[in-house]
């Protein structure tokens, strides 16, 4: 398997621009999260999906931060209108159910997001 | 609430030094454990886990044991390389069926040859 796809990995954009970061997660997975890594505040969980339904999204920072999982292959995460603070490593990760328990997350390379 | 604390780095050590760093977790019931290793450039990668009270996980010369009594989950390993130096998380997943983990801070590992 080719593990979670992320794409772009180096994104640099200029204030108030719209960015969107895709994600492929690993073929049978259930569950899909959003993370973002900053050097202040470390691992933040932003936003998970089971089955492309969105579960908790309450780590979304603000309504500029938006996510879709529009099939089981598939996520987005958009950030509508950027700003400087949201310069940050995005990393999307996969899951799958075993007994009940999605225990194992398998991170991807993650997005490096840079804006100007 | 469920919340991990594990110890602030950086560690910094020589090559073939004896690796310990801490972690200790607040948890309803018996949730899994894990370490997540982070290399420079790359995403987390699990490195070990358990899931009951007393059990070890082990890999790439890494150890830990769960320990409810203590409510921790220290990582160690008795000679570390170069080629370790990365972030390490510990991380539990709740007992309650939330199918999300608890990450700490992370802990920040420089080993010199």
């Amino acid at each position: 398997d080719a593990g979670v796809i992320q794409s772009p990995r180096h994104e640099v954009t200029e204030m108030g621009q719209e960015v969107t970061l895709r994600c492929k997660p690993i073929s049978g997975h259930d569950y899909l999260f959003w993370y973002r890594q900053t050097m202040m505040r470390g691992l933040e969980l932003l936003i998970y999906f089971n089955n492309n339904v969105p579960i908790d999204d309450s780590g979304m920072p603000e309504d500029r931060f938006s996510a879709k999982m529009p099939n089981a292959s598939f996520s987005t995460l958009k950030i509508q209108p950027s700003e400087p603070r949201d310069s940050a490593v995005y990393f999307c990760a996969s899951s799958l159910i075993q007994g009940g328990r999605a225990e194992t997350q398998y991170f991807g390379p993650g997005t490096r997001l840079l804006v100007l | 609430g469920n919340s991990v604390t594990q110890m602030e780095g950086p560690v910094t050590l020589s090559e073939e030094a004896f690796l310990t760093i801490n972690c200790t977790y607040t948890a309803t019931g018996y949730p899994s454990l894990f370490w997540y290793v982070q290399y420079p450039g790359e995403g987390l990668q699990l490195l070990l886990k358990a899931t009951k009270a007393d059990d070890k996980g082990s890999n790439k010369g890494f150890e830990a044991t769960y320990r409810k009594e203590t409510t921790s989950f220290h990582l160690e390993k008795g000679s570390v390389q170069v080629s370790d130096s990365a972030v390490y998380f510990c991380a539990l997943y709740p007992s309650g069926g939330y199918n999300k983990l608890i990450f700490g801070a992370g802990t920040r590992l420089a080993v010199h040859p």
